[in-house]
């Protein structure tokens, strides 16, 4: 079945690295997401990964996936305080032609200060 | 990327009522448009793919009757909450893409 797991929370001091990890389990996926949602607001897009891609880097952000391991992790450098949020990753999943996302469970962000 | 906004943006109203909520794509042709719940602290839940002039594709356990979509044109998907009740109240967003999804600024229905 499809199924996309994550910690729930994480707490880091400002200007700490974070890491937040994702496990999936339909090996299908075309590509990996990360979103980050903020207090009562919608999802913003961080970033994606191909899934025929082992790293992707966009300037504080860096994406890791083991496609063998199922395993996504997004690193934020220098992590602000503006970064506490909650983060989802997501996969999307191709059925003749037919678009669908995978949500992760989320997980809390708490930097402090 | 698409812009993507919902109208209302929070409603309260009350139990045995229909709540109409819009999701409109303002840049971008959608054939095709997804509707999500989210309740407090969990994560987000497709209910149902929206299809451009056909009917409406549904999650298993989502009840067809009680949450009506209508996508009459490329830019307007309607998520109509039938006979809203208070276990109705979520936090309902839209997305609209393909490979990368945009999403709307979520609407809050609360039922009293």
């Amino acid at each position: 079945g499809e199924d996309v797991e994550q910690s729930l929370f994480l707490s880091v001091r400002e200007g700490d690295s974070s890491v937040i990890n994702c496990t999936y389990t339909d090996s299908s996926s075309t590509y990996l997401y990360w979103y980050k949602q903020e207090p009562g607001a919608g999802l913003q897009l961080l970033t994606y990964i191909f899934s025929n891609m082992d790293m992707k880097q966009d300037q504080r952000l860096t994406v890791l996936l083991n496609k063998k391991d199922k395993h996504l992790s997004l690193r934020i450098a220098d992590t602000q305080t503006g970064d506490s949020a909650i983060y989802f990753c997501a996969e999307s999943l191709t059925t003749s032609g037919t678009y669908k996302y995978i949500f992760g469970t989320g997980t809390r962000l708490k930097v402090l200060a | 990327g698409a812009v993507v906004s919902q109208h209302p943006s929070w409603v309260i109203c009350k139990s045995g009522t229909s709540v109409k909520i819009e999701c409109r794509s303002l840049d971008f042709q959608a054939t095709t448009m997804f509707w999500y719940r989210q309740f407090p602290k969990q994560s987000l839940m497709l209910m149902a793919t929206s299809n451009e002039g056909s009917k409406a594709t549904y999650e298993q356990g989502v009840e067809k009757d009680k949450f009506l979509i209508n996508h009459a044109s490329l830019t307007l998907s309607t998520l109509t909450v039938t006979s809203a009740h208070p276990e109705d109240s979520s936090f309902y967003i839209c997305s609209v893409g393909t490979n990368e999804q945009f999403f709307g600024p979520g609407t809050r229905l609360t039922v009293l």
